[in-house]
C-alpha cells in the first residue's frame, strides 16, 4: 500500500518561502503527484501536480509563485511558494494521482504565515 | 477557475438517503465524466470515495453512489450511518488541465 509522508517548516512570515516534501512509499513512483491546500476553516483548492518525469501543471492562481519539483532517486516530490502572506496559511496535503483522481495519503502541515 | 457550487450543508437521520450535488460548467463538470467526491472527517486528510463519476474505489461502502447530468454531479449516500457525518467535496478535471473542487457540504446525521 503507498503511503505518503510529508515534511516542512510550520511557521513563516510574510514574504518567507514555504517549502514542503513528500515522501513516497510502496510506490515505483512512475505516477504523477499533487499538492492541495485548505484554509482554516475553508475549502479544497488545487496547487499544481508533476509526472514522475517533472512535467507540471499549476492553477493558474498561484502560478507565479509555485514551484512544484521532483527526485526521483528519494521518491520525493516537493512544493515550494515563494513571496507568501497570511492567504497562505493552510493546511497543505500532497497525494498521488492515478487516472483523473487523488489519494491523499499523507497527513497534512498547517502552515502558518504571521509577522 | 471558480469552485465548483456545493450545497452548505445536507442532513438526514439515520438510514435514510441523501443527495449532494455539485455543479460546474461545460469547462468542467460537464465537459468530462472525471468527477470525484472525497470525504473528510474533522482533523483528517480527505479520502476518496468515488471517481470517474460512479466508480468506487475498493474498500468504500457501496452505500455511496455517483452520478451526472449536464453539468451538475452528484453524491448519494443511501441507509445514512453517524459515521456518514463529515464534510463532502467534489473535484472534476477542467479544460486548462487542472483540477477544481467544490465549495464543499457539510453532512449531518440527525
Amino acid at each position: 500500500q503507498v503511503q505518503l509522508q510529508q515534511w516542512g517548516a510550520g511557521l513563516l512570515k510574510p514574504s518567507e518561502t514555504l517549502s514542503l516534501t513528500c515522501g513516497v512509499y510502496g510506490d515505483s513512483f512512475t505516477e504523477y503527484y499533487c499538492w492541495v491546500r485548505q484554509p482554516p476553516g475553508e475549502g479544497l483548492e488545487w496547487i499544481g501536480e508533476i509526472s514522475h518525469t517533472g512535467s507540471t501543471i499549476y492553477n493558474p492562481s498561484l502560478k507565479s509563485r509555485v514551484t512544484i519539483s521532483v527526485d526521483t532517486s528519494k521518491n520525493q516530490f516537493s512544493l515550494n511558494l515563494n513571496s507568501v502572506t497570511a492567504a497562505d496559511t493552510a493546511v497543505y496535503y500532497c497525494a498521488r494521482g492515478s487516472g483523473y483522481k487523488w489519494n491523499f495519503g499523507g497527513q497534512g502541515t498547517l502552515v502558518s504565515v504571521s509577522s | 477557475q471558480s469552485a465548483l457550487t456545493q450545497p452548505a450543508s445536507v442532513s438526514g437521520s439515520p438510514g435514510q438517503s441523501i443527495t449532494i450535488s455539485c455543479t460546474g460548467t461545460s469547462s468542467d463538470v460537464g465537459g468530462y465524466n472525471y468527477v470525484s467526491w472525497y470525504q473528510q472527517h474533522p482533523g483528517k486528510a480527505p479520502q476518496l470515495m468515488i471517481h470517474d463519476v460512479s466508480n468506487r474505489p475498493s474498500g468504500v461502502s457501496n452505500r455511496f453512489s455517483g452520478s451526472k447530468s449536464g453539468n451538475t454531479a452528484s453524491l448519494t449516500i443511501s441507509g445514512l450511518q453517524a459515521e456518514d457525518e463529515a464534510d463532502y467535496y467534489c473535484s472534476s478535471y477542467t479544460n486548462i488541465r487542472m483540477y477544481v473542487f467544490g465549495s464543499g457540504t457539510k453532512v449531518t446525521v440527525l
